[in-house]
This record gives C-alpha cells, structure tokens and sequence, in this order.
C-alpha cells in the first residue's frame, strides 16, 4: 500500500513569513495529490490539489509543487496570516478493492506569530 | 445538501460499554470511511466501504465493527469500549474516483472512562 511521509510536524513563523511543508509517497503509480487544512476543533477540508500531469499549481497565497521522479510534493504559503494557524495534511492515494483510498501524512501544525 | 453528518459530537463511555457513532451523507457517494485522530498521529482509518454491502478493514480496524446497508449511513460500532479508543472519531465520504475530495463529517470526541 501507499506510505505517505509528512515532515515537519510542527512549524513556526512570523506573520509575512513563508511556510512549506513536505511529504513523500512511495507509490510511484500515485498520481494525485491533495493538501486538507483542519482549524481547530473543526473537520479537514481540501484546500488545493495537485495531478501528476502538471508540476505546480497556485491558488492566491497558496501553491503545491510535485516531483514525480524525487516523489514528493511541497506546500507553500507565502505571507503568512495568524488565519492560517492549523494543521495541515497531505494525502496520496493507493488503489483498494477497485476504489482510490488516501494515505494521509501525520499532519503538520503550523502556528503563525503576529 | 447536508453533506457528511455525525452523531454523537460528544460522548463519554465507561470501559466494557458499547455504542454506535452514526454518519450519513447525502451527496450518493459511494466510498465512505472511518478515521480517528490521535495527536500526533494524524488521520488513521479504521473501515471505509466502496458501496453498499462491502466493507473492508483500514490500517486500524481492531475493536470496531462496520456495515453498509444503504449508500447514505455507515455506522461504526464499539463493542466493548477501552480506554485506547479515547479520539476524535471524523467520518469521510467520496465519489471513490482517483481525483476525489474527502468530505469530512463534523467529528464525535468519545471519551472512555
């Protein structure tokens, strides 16, 4: 099955400050990639997505990057708000019975100082 | 839409008591799952199901049973309840498809006395 690394598991910045996160997967027949963010004390909910057929995609203040070769894909927040104070996931997915069941990483806390 | 509900939000259960954590979802997915959230451990599935009467076991499936009875509800039940199973239980629903978004329930913190 698929095994999903996350580092690092917490990480602190500055407000403005920059922030990625990392994870690796081992399946290389993996092809998509999505980032959950979980504020506290509420449920994960995608935040963006990336396939394997394009190496980077951005949303505003975020972006996702994949190496397919390397196997890993990075998140990148750049100007950091303290509203971006939270957990965030990666996941890769691994075929089951027919049907795609994604691997989540450990999950990394990201704490934003004003 | 409703999206994916759980109920209980809160529940505290002595050891040795059984109970069901309830999930629905209204948007005809076929694939539904069982997470717990540990800290530090992150999302860990316990059972998920690709559609109505097939259910199968995650990476942590001891001490919980499932069913699948209807594409809507998939109930995940404590037999005997431990201590260990003290988490935040998310129940998470999708089309199934390679590109799917996992849409997550509200959560239930159980508590095992």
């Amino acid at each position: 099955g698929e095994n999903v690394e996350q580092h690092p598991s917490t990480l602190s910045v500055q407000e403005g400050d920059s922030a990625v996160i990392k994870c690796t997967y081992s399946d290389s027949a993996s092809n998509y990639f999505p980032w959950y963010k979980q504020e506290l004390g509420k449920r994960p909910q995608l935040i963006i997505d990336i396939r394997s057929n394009v190496g980077e995609k951005k949303d505003q203040r975020i972006a996702v990057t994949l190496n397919k070769t390397a196997k890993h894909f990075s998140l990148h927040i750049t100007e950091t708000q303290p509203e971006d104070s939270a957990v965030y996931f990666c996941a890769a997915p691994g075929l089951a019975g027919g049907s795609y069941i994604p691997t989540f990483g450990r999950g990394t806390s990201l704490i934003v100082h004003p | 839409n409703a999206g994916v509900t759980q109920t209980p939000k809160f529940q505290v259960l002595k050891t040795g008591q059984s109970m069901t954590l309830q999930c629905a979802q209204d948007m005809n997915h076929e694939y539904m799952s069982w997470y717990r959230q540990d800290p530090g451990m992150g999302l860990r599935l316990i059972h998920y199901s690709v559609g109505a009467g097939i259910t199968d076991q995650g990476e942590v499936p001891n001490g919980y049973n499932v069913s699948r009875s209807t594409t809507e509800d998939f109930p995940l039940r404590l037999l005997s309840a431990a201590p260990s199973q003290t988490s935040v239980y998310f129940c998470a629903s999708s089309d199934g498809s390679i590109y799917n978004e996992q849409f997550f329930g509200p959560g239930t913190r159980l508590t095992v006395l």
